[in-house]
Parts: C-alpha cells; sequence; structure tokens
C-alpha cells in the first residue's frame, strides 16, 4: 500500500521556472525521503529530511516537513531540462517496520 | 565505487515459469532491500535483506522470494510465473546498520511475462 500521495501527478514548466512537488502521508515517521528517476533507470537519493526537522537545503533543492500536516514539498528552483524525471516521497516510518514505503511520484517534464 | 549492479537488464518469460535476479550491492552495502515497480501500483516493498538475514517483508505471496549470500549479493526468485508479474525490478543497497539512510538503487531488470 502507499503511504505517500504525490500532488501534482504531473507537472510541465519552462527551464529556468521552478518545480514544487508535494506528499503527503498517512502516519508518524522517522524520516522522509526524496528520490528522483530517470525514465528506465534507477532511483536516485536527492535528499533526506528528518521528523525533528523542518527545513531542509542541497543545492537547488529545498525541502520542507510538517508533520503536523503529515506532508512535505520538493522546490526545485531554476529547472533545467536535465530535471526532467519522476520525483518519489518515500517515508521511513515505525509503524511499517523501518522499510521505506515510495509515494506515487510526480512526473516533471522541464522544457528548454 | 562501483554502483549497485542489476542482471540481466531484461529478461522475458513465459507463464508458470521461474525466475531468478540478481543483486550486487555497493562494496561494503550489508543491507539490500527489492522493489517491484509497476504503472498500476507504483512501488512496492519486496524484502529486504541484512547479513544474510531476512529482515523485513513486504505483502507480496509466497512465489517471491529471495536470499542474501556472505559477500552481500543478493539473489531473488519469483516461481510460478504470473501475467501481473510482469514489472521493473528494482535492488537498492545501504550500509544498514541504523536508521535514516538513503538507498541505492540498480537500473532494475525488466521482467515481461508472455
Amino acid at each position: 500500500s502507499q503511504q505517500g500521495e504525490e500532488d501534482p501527478q504531473a507537472l510541465s514548466i519552462q527551464e529556468g521556472e521552478n518545480a514544487t512537488m508535494n506528499c503527503s502521508y498517512k502516519t508518524s515517521i522517522n524520516n522522509l525521503q526524496w528520490y528522483r528517476q530517470n525514465s528506465g533507470r534507477g532511483l536516485v537519493h536527492l535528499i533526506l529530511i528528518r521528523s525533528n526537522e523542518r527545513e531542509k537545503h542541497s543545492g537547488r533543492l529545498r525541502v520542507t516537513l510538517d508533520t503536523s500536516k503529515k506532508s512535505s514539498s520538493l522546490l526545485i528552483t531554476a529547472s533545467r531540462a536535465a530535471d526532467t524525471a519522476s520525483y518519489f516521497c518515500a517515508t521511513d516510518a515505525p509503524s511499517s517496520g523501518d522499510k521505506l514505503t515510495f509515494g506515487t511520484g510526480t512526473r516533471l517534464a522541464v522544457r528548454p | 565505487k562501483a554502483g549497485v549492479t542489476q542482471t540481466p537488464r531484461y529478461l522475458i518469460k513465459t507463464r508458470g515459469q521461474q525466475v531468478t535476479l540478481s543483486c550486487s550491492p555497493i562494496s561494503g552495502h550489508r543491507s539490500v532491500s527489492w522493489y517491484q515497480q509497476t504503472p498500476g501500483q507504483g512501488l512496492q516493498f519486496l524484502f529486504e535483506y541484512f547479513s544474510e538475514t531476512q529482515r523485513n517483508k513486504g505483502n507480496f505471496p509466497g512465489r517471491f522470494s529471495g536470499r542474501q549470500f556472505s559477500n552481500s549479493r543478493s539473489e531473488m526468485n519469483v516461481s510460478t510465473l504470473e501475467l501481473g508479474d510482469s514489472a521493473l525490478y528494482l535492488c537498492a543497497s545501504s550500509l544498514g546498520d541504523r536508521e535514516g539512510q538513503p538507498q541505492h538503487f540498480g537500473d532494475g531488470t525488466r521482467l515481461s511475462i508472455l
């Protein structure tokens, strides 16, 4: 079963614009991770935010976590065509035996 | 450092057959997890092995099994294949010795059932 639901399912933006993706989850978590998947490839880990953190940055990525709303967002600033991929949130929750449970993903297309 | 290697990349089988997929984790990683990815169900956790022991298991039937060897390499076996088993099977490795470690994925094995 899916722990995380992502919104929107698909997003198309122009190069240089910012892209925001949201993830909602159902149960308490230890941490939340974001991954990127290029077509036909495996997932690449982007960033991990722990349940006691509210915001984290890595390069052009900014992740926020609101545990009271059970939601997280991933912001990609100044997007590039190479950012075109699917993005997944994944939760590590005590209720699921600490295994990662992935969301449904957001397909991002960045137009040059 | 070499990444996670999965073999084969592509596989075509028929219903009723069985299949074995292989995963070589990053050197030093002791945890290997397996996932099934389909357009309809998304990414679903199959199981995790750590130091040759199954540490975690998802909600898949007993036809799906796995094992891990002393060198941390892992294999996944699916018996009595069904059409619905067509999917991308992904393996991921991590150090596995504490909570909150990122997982490193291979490029998967694309399994097609005819």
